[in-house]
């Protein structure tokens, strides 16, 4: 099983900071990854697929990067709206979560 | 626009059955795999099963030989069969699109609400 380790837990940050989120795998998955955030109570949402590939919809200050087993997704000014969990998914081999990493307000 | 709703959820006994629907629109429903991903309640995402365009399945080894997922491709919907029921398995219950049209082996593009899930005595 490919298993997904995100760092760090827990991240407090102030509007427009540039916030750096980090997700490793442990074996290569290659860019098979997407990032999601997950508000209280809300079902997941898409932000990321294929490692770099920013969905529909989605402000470009969200950006993500990383090939192999190392991953980051970069949020390059943080918004009001992005308090917020933040999911890796690897789908290389079945489906496997990191286990998040909240943003919370400093 | 995708529309996915979970319903059937509900509290249960240890070692009972339940059983998840997932009614989809807004797309071809049966050009995509549709996954069920589960959250206990203050945990992380979970995925649970797979069921791809032509009915192949595929399990966490959490829930093998408890779980079975099936789809009705002609009422657009996806079905989640639970037995032996553990309390392990409480959680908020998504079904989830599988982004990939006649793959079914990439990420989830559209979630629904959920349905909870309590397994208690």
């Amino acid at each position: 099983d490919i298993q997904m380790t995100q760092s760090p837990s827990t991240l407090s940050a102030s509007v427009g900071d540039r916030v750096t989120i980090t997700c490793r795998a442990s074996l290569s998955i290659s860019t098979w990854l997407a990032w999601y955030q997950q508000k209280s109570g809300k079902a997941p949402k898409l932000l990321i697929y294929k490692a770099s590939s920013l969905e529909s919809g989605v402000p470009s200050r969200f950006s993500g990067s990383g090939s192999g087993t190392e991953f980051t997704l970069t949020i390059s000014s943080l918004q009001p709206d992005d308090f917020a969990t933040y999911y890796c998914q690897q789908y290389n081999t079945l489906w496997t979560f990191g286990q998040g990493t909240k943003v919370e307000m400093k | 626009q995708v529309q996915l709703v979970e319903s059937g959820g509900g509290v249960v006994q240890p070692g009972g059955s339940l059983r998840l629907s997932c009614a989809a629109s807004g797309f071809t429903f049966s050009n995509y795999g549709m996954h069920w991903v589960r959250q206990a309640p203050g945990k992380g995402l979970e995925w649970v099963a797979l069921i791809r365009q032509h009915g192949s399945e595929y399990y966490a080894d959490s829930v093998k030989g408890r779980f079975t997922i099936s789809r009705d491709n002609s009422k657009n919907t996806v079905f989640l069969q639970m037995n032996s029921l553990r309390a392990e398995d409480t959680a908020l219950y998504y079904c989830a699109k599988d982004s990939g049209e006649y793959s079914g082996f990439d990420y989830h593009d559209f979630w629904g609400q959920g349905t909870l899930v309590t397994v208690s005595s």
